[in-house]
C-alpha cells in the first residue's frame, strides 16, 4: 500500500452538491495536513490535524469542514462550492510533534465545480 | 508570510547547473523542498533545520543560512529527469503543527 491515498482522484459537482474527500495515509504519521493548490497560485495550507485535534485554520471558507476520525484518515467535506473553488486538492502526513515536519504528499483530488 | 523563490523559470540543457533560491522576511524553524512534475503530486527533496546547515545526495544538495533566512538548492549536471517545479516550505516552528507556507515555486526545464 503507498504510503498517502487519496480518493477520488478526479470529482466533478455542481455548486449545490455535498462531496467528500478522503485520504488514508499508511505511513504511521501524526499529523495530517490539507492544502489547495490552484493554477498560478503556490499550495494553500487549508487545515492541520495533530493526534486527530485540529491546530490551525488557515482562514478557510466554511463550505470546507475538515473530519479526522482517527490518525490515519482525514476527509474534506464540500457544500455549496463556488467555480473558484477549482483546484487540485492535495492530502499530505507528517510525524508531527513526535518527530519533525517532513510531509508526504498523496496524489491529489483533481476537483470542478461547475 | 510566503516565502519569495527566484527565479520563477529556468531552461537548461542536460549537464548544466541550476541554482534556486528561498528567502523568507520571518524566522525559520525549517525549509523543505519540493519538486513537482506535472500532474503529480509534490515529492519530498530535503528538509533543512536552523542552525544552518547543508544537506545533499546525489547531484542536489541544498543550504540555508539562518541569519539570512535563505535557502538555495543546488542542482549540478542536471538530467532530464530533474524537469519540474520546485517549491520551497518553511515552517516556523517544529514538529509539523502549523503546516508548510509554500513559495510560488520555480519551473525548471531541462532540454537534451
Amino acid at each position: 500500500e503507498t504510503g498517502v491515498t487519496q480518493t477520488p482522484r478526479h470529482l466533478v459537482m455542481g455548486m449545490t452538491n455535498k462531496k467528500s474527500l478522503k485520504c488514508e495515509q499508511h505511513l504511521g504519521h501524526n499529523a495530517m495536513y490539507w492544502y489547495k493548490q490552484s493554477a498560478k497560485k503556490p499550495l494553500e495550507l487549508m487545515f492541520v490535524y495533530n493526534f486527530k485535534e485540529q491546530t490551525e485554520n488557515n482562514s478557510v471558507p466554511s463550505r470546507f469542514s475538515p473530519e479526522c476520525p482517527n490518525s490515519s484518515h482525514l476527509f474534506l467535506h464540500l457544500h455549496t462550492l463556488q467555480p473558484e473553488d477549482s483546484a487540485l486538492y492535495l492530502c499530505a502526513s507528517s510525524q508531527g510533534l513526535a518527530g519533525g515536519g517532513t510531509q508526504y504528499f498523496g496524489p491529489g483530488t483533481r476537483l470542478t465545480v461547475l | 508570510q510566503q516565502p519569495v523563490q527566484s527565479p520563477q523559470a529556468v531552461i537548461l540543457r542536460e549537464g548544466e547547473d541550476a541554482v534556486i533560491n528561498c528567502s523568507s522576511s520571518k524566522a525559520l524553524y525549517s525549509v523543505h523542498w519540493y519538486r513537482q512534475k506535472h500532474g503529480e503530486a509534490p515529492v519530498f527533496l530535503m528538509i533543512l533545520l536552523k542552525g544552518g546547515e547543508q544537506k545533499g545526495h546525489d547531484k542536489i544538495s541544498a543550504s540555508f543560512n539562518e541569519k539570512k533566512q535563505q535557502s538555495s538548492l543546488y542542482l549540478t549536471a542536471s538530467q532530464l529527469s530533474y524537469s519540474g517545479t520546485y517549491f520551497c516550505g518553511t515552517e516556523r516552528s517544529g514538529g509539523g503543527a502549523d503546516g508548510l507556507t509554500f513559495g510560488k515555486g520555480t519551473h525548471l526545464i531541462i532540454q537534451p
